[in-house]
């Protein structure tokens, strides 16, 4: 079956600190891969996909590479700030499946 | 654009009890899925529909239920409710054409609580 495994945290940084949330998985075929963000109190955000490999996504500094030979889609940002404080799920969705497979969620805490 | 309009926000039930949550996708969106959010099981998939039609479903108890309409408003049912039902109901909403992957783009949630 299909499954999502990610770094559970939580993680706690210094502002303007570099941050990875390392996510692999497994799946029949080519499945599209995405990051979510939730914020306290909110649903889930798309933040960033990626829908075959050595595509890369990226969105407000954040940026994941599809990688089929690790099977994996690690997030990564450069420079952190209080802002991105939240939970990221790292999810998978193979092409006509019309489902997510999300991972447990990585919380993250920034640091003033 | 509005975004995807869960109602209500919060409920408040108890055992054996049933209730029926609420989503609205974004305009132009044919697909809306639910899906189950707890601490200890974290996301779950609960089934999603496309033009009024069960296209695929999680593996929940027969109790958990949805249906969608001609204007692909859905809702989402569950009867006899247990205590473990306590949860973040998540709806999202895509295009959901075959032969694509859109995204999905979520709701703030219906939060349930089962006393």
């Amino acid at each position: 079956g299909n499954s999502v495994t990610q770094m559970e945290g939580p993680v706690t940084l210094s502002e303007e600190a570099f941050l990875t949330i390392n996510c692999t998985y497994t799946a029949t075929g080519y499945p599209s891969l995405f990051w979510y963000v939730q914020y306290p109190g909110e649903g889930l955000q798309l933040l960033l996909k990626a829908t075959k490999a050595d595509d890369k996504g990226s969105n407000k500094g954040f940026e994941a590479t599809y990688r089929k030979e690790t099977t994996s889609f690690h997030l990564e940002k450069g420079s952190v700030q209080v802002s991105d404080s939240a939970v990221y799920f790292c999810a998978l969705s193979p092409l006509d499946d019309y489902k997510l497979s999300f991972g447990a969620g990585t919380t993250v805490t920034v640091r003033a | 654009k509005a975004g995807v309009t869960q109602t209500p926000r919060y409920l408040i039930k108890t055992r054996g009890q049933q209730v029926t949550l609420s989503c609205s996708p974004i305009s132009g969106h044919r697909s809306v899925s639910w899906y189950q959010q707890t601490p200890g099981q974290g996301l779950q998939f609960l089934f999603e529909y496309f033009s009024e039609t069960q296209r695929n479903k999680g593996n929940f108890p027969g109790r958990f239920s949805g249906r969608q309409f001609s204007n692909s408003r859905s809702e989402m049912n569950v009867s006899t409710l247990e205590l473990g039902d306590s949860a973040l109901y998540l709806c999202a909403s895509s295009l959901g054409g075959q032969g694509s992957n859109q995204p999905q783009h979520f709701g703030d949630g219906t939060r349930l609580s089962i006393l």
